[in-house]
């Protein structure tokens, strides 16, 4: 059971590019969350959905976007990127009951310069 | 606003002996709390997890974490302490009424022989 996979697992991009980082789940689960983790800052919430056509923005969503077509995709977009990009970025997926623990990706390694 | 709060950004102890991982909570109405833990360079996994019953939750890896309503707490515990538990930990909580997944700041575990 492949989980939730996400791709590209690094990336390096200049200031100004563009990138989608790929997050699919096989589990079924209706809620997809999309962090980044910044050294010594934790997880903080960039955007969230609670089931395809429904996306919401978390705690730090500026220079992001997503979209949630399917069940099973959660693309998250960065259209200019900056240097206050440079982070860890980690999809989490997890079921409709409030009380169920999510599942997270292996991350990716995103360094923008 | 739900919130978690780790108040120590690291805690060392020496292998064998016990181990406690802090995490205060800000809700309204019940909890959904939990408990999550990092590796070098890996996602996040799920150690436990507190719905409703018992204030004592058993978890993953020998891991437990005591629930106290009275003092907004839901601090991780381990009776003797492995090197091999060394990590990041992540404390979480549910938000009710957003469906956020909200997490702590972390603590990193350091364990010496």
């Amino acid at each position: 059971n492949a989980g939730v996979t996400q791709t590209p697992k690094f990336r390096i991009l200049k200031i100004g590019q563009s990138m989608t980082l790929q997050c699919t789940q096989d589990m079924n689960h209706n809620y997809m969350y999309w962090y980044r983790q910044d050294p010594g800052m934790g997880l903080k919430l960039i955007y969230y959905s609670v089931g395809a056509g429904i996306t919401d923005k978390g705690e730090v969503p500026n220079g992001y976007n997503v979209s949630r077509s399917t069940t099973e995709d959660f693309p998250l977009r960065l259209e200019l990127a900056a240097p206050s990009q440079t982070s860890v970025y980690f999809c989490a997926s997890s079921s409709t009951t409030m009380n169920t623990e999510a599942f997270f990706g292996q991350g990716t390694r995103l360094t923008v310069v | 606003a739900q919130s978690v709060a780790q108040p120590e950004d690291q805690v060392n102890v020496a292998e064998g002996n016990p181990l406690t991982v802090k995490c205060t909570y800000s809700v309204s109405g019940n909890p959904y709390l939990f408990w999550y833990v990092q590796y070098p360079n890996r996602g996040l996994q799920f150690l436990l997890k507190y719905i409703t019953g018992d204030n004592l939750v058993k978890g993953s890896y020998g891991f437990e974490a005591e629930f106290n309503k009275s003092q907004t707490s839901f601090h991780l515990k381990k009776p003797s302490a492995l090197v091999s538990d060394s990590a990041l930990y992540f404390c979480a909580v549910r938000d009710m009424n957003t469906d956020k997944l909200i997490f702590g700041t972390g603590t990193r575990l350091q364990v010496f022989p």
